[in-house]
């Protein structure tokens, strides 16, 4: 069965500093791999996907996550974070027919 | 083109009453699926289908059925309601592949008392 590991709960950033946001997985074969941000209130938007190819990925809002097939992780990054950014955000897994999330980390940013 | 439909937006149920969310997509995708979000429990899975007349049970279905008779509605039963399973529901859809993400509607939250 396939599973998603998010070790940090929660993050506080300050406006401007980069960010990272870890993610882990198991499965058995070349995963397709997501990263979904929720506002306080909101549904999940999706940043950024990942299922081959390049292993750097470009998504929407400035995000990019790198896949790394030996550590079995999917990162999330940005250069420079933004008041607006301050959410929630969840790494996900497609497989075996279905899509399988971590529990979140929460994303504060601080002036 | 609406995406994926939720309703109700708001539902309060006494323990023990039954209901129905609804779920609507127009996008023609054959995956659907159905969430509970708690906090720091992230989204589980409660049921899932991969097309018209076919379902299967997710992480957490318990108390919950599913049915898939179109494509297009994935309707959850909740068949007598516990203070357990207050939440917040998502309806998600996607195309059969996987690989292009799934889309979500905008929640129910529900509050048993």
């Amino acid at each position: 069965a396939q599973s998603v590991t998010q070790p940090d709960i929660h993050i506080t950033v300050s406006e401007g500093a980069s960010l990272e946001l870890r993610c882990n997985y198991s499965y058995g074969a070349t995963p397709y791999l997501f990263w979904y941000v929720q506002s306080p209130g909101q549904g999940l938007q999706l940043l950024l996907k990942y299922f081959s190819g390049d292993t750097l990925v470009q998504g929407i809002k400035g995000f990019e996550a790198e896949f790394k097939r030996s550590q079995s992780s999917f990162n999330l990054r940005k250069p420079s974070v933004h008041w607006s950014d301050a959410a929630e955000y969840f790494c996900a897994i497609f497989g075996n027919e279905k899509l399988t999330f971590g529990t979140g980390t929460r994303l504060t940013i601080i002036p | 083109n609406a995406g994926v439909t939720q309703t109700p937006k708001f539902q309060v149920l006494k323990t023990g009453q039954s209901m129905t969310l609804q779920c609507a997509q127009d996008m023609n995708h054959e995956y659907m699926s159905w969430y509970r979000q708690d906090p720091g429990m992230g989204l589980r899975l409660i049921h899932y289908s991969v097309g018209a007349g076919i379902t299967d049970q997710g992480e957490v279905p318990n108390g919950y059925n599913v049915s898939r008779s179109t494509t297009e509605d994935f309707p959850l039963r909740l068949l007598s309601a516990a203070p357990s399973q207050t939440s917040v529901y998502f309806c998600a859809s996607s195309y059969s592949s996987g690989s292009s993400g799934y889309t979500f509607g905008s929640g129910t939250r529900l509050t048993v008392v």
